[in-house]
């Protein structure tokens, strides 16, 4: 089951904030959260594994709240780099379900 | 390390031709993935291989589509015959270990059929 990310697009202007949010329908044991630049090929930022485990990558954090079957992908004082389509996935390695991918503009 | 390597990055065909896509995973990594990238369907994994044998082929969409690894450092889609319906970005990734590891992509082959 495809997990289902919200929003399906945010713009923002540099120094701004943003939440993208990743939820499923199954219990989730861990989440991949990944970011694809246009034309070039998804990039890993960071892996949750455990219910209410926070992780970090430059200015990017992530919580998992596993009773909800959610994470969510904080986007902290944006920078033009972030700007990109961020996919959360779900599920063993060997069956990772992406979710629709959120589109990020960042704006000067 | 080169990371994964994908090739040609373009492929353009006809309808009904052969194509074969190549991947060359990371040295050592004994997990190798399959994707496909459209608009209307996201990310699907194809097929993936564990220390080069093929393990679950559920998501290749049709017996057109084909996928072999005859070595730890070498893999091919193939889809023959080809239809315009396969035109997409397909990604190939590989991995360390099943174990919560990362997955790293190649450069993904964008394949139009025409």
């Amino acid at each position: 089951q495809q997990p289902v990310q919200s929003p399906q697009a945010v713009i923002l202007r540099e120094g701004e904030d943003a939440v993208i949010n990743c939820s499923s329908s199954k219990a989730l044991y861990s989440v991949h959260w990944y970011r694809q630049k246009h034309g070039e090929a998804p990039v890993f930022l960071m892996i949750l594994l455990k219910g209410g485990e926070q992780k970090g990558h430059e200015k990017i954090s992530a919580s998992f709240n596993e009773k909800k079957q959610q994470s969510s992908l904080y986007l902290t004082a944006s920078q033009l780099s972030y700007s990109g389509t961020y996919f959360c996935g779900t599920g063993p390695l060997e069956e990772l379900q992406f979710g629709a991918g959120t589109q990020v503009v960042v704006t000067p | 390390d080169a990371g994964v390597i994908q090739s040609p990055r373009h492929e353009v065909t006809e309808m009904g031709q052969e194509v074969t896509l190549r991947c060359k995973p990371i040295s050592g990594h004994d997990y190798l993935f399959w994707y496909r990238q459209t608009m209307m369907r996201g990310l699907e994994l194809l097929i993936y291989f564990n220390n080069n044998v093929p393990i679950d082929d559920s998501g290749m969409p049709e017996d057109r589509f084909s996928a072999k690894m005859p070595n730890a450092s070498f893999s091919t889609l193939k889809i023959q015959p080809s239809e315009p319906r396969d035109s997409a970005v397909y990604f190939c990734a590989s991995s360390f270990s099943s174990s919560n590891e990362k997955l790293f992509f190649g450069s993904g082959t964008q394949l139009s059929v025409l």
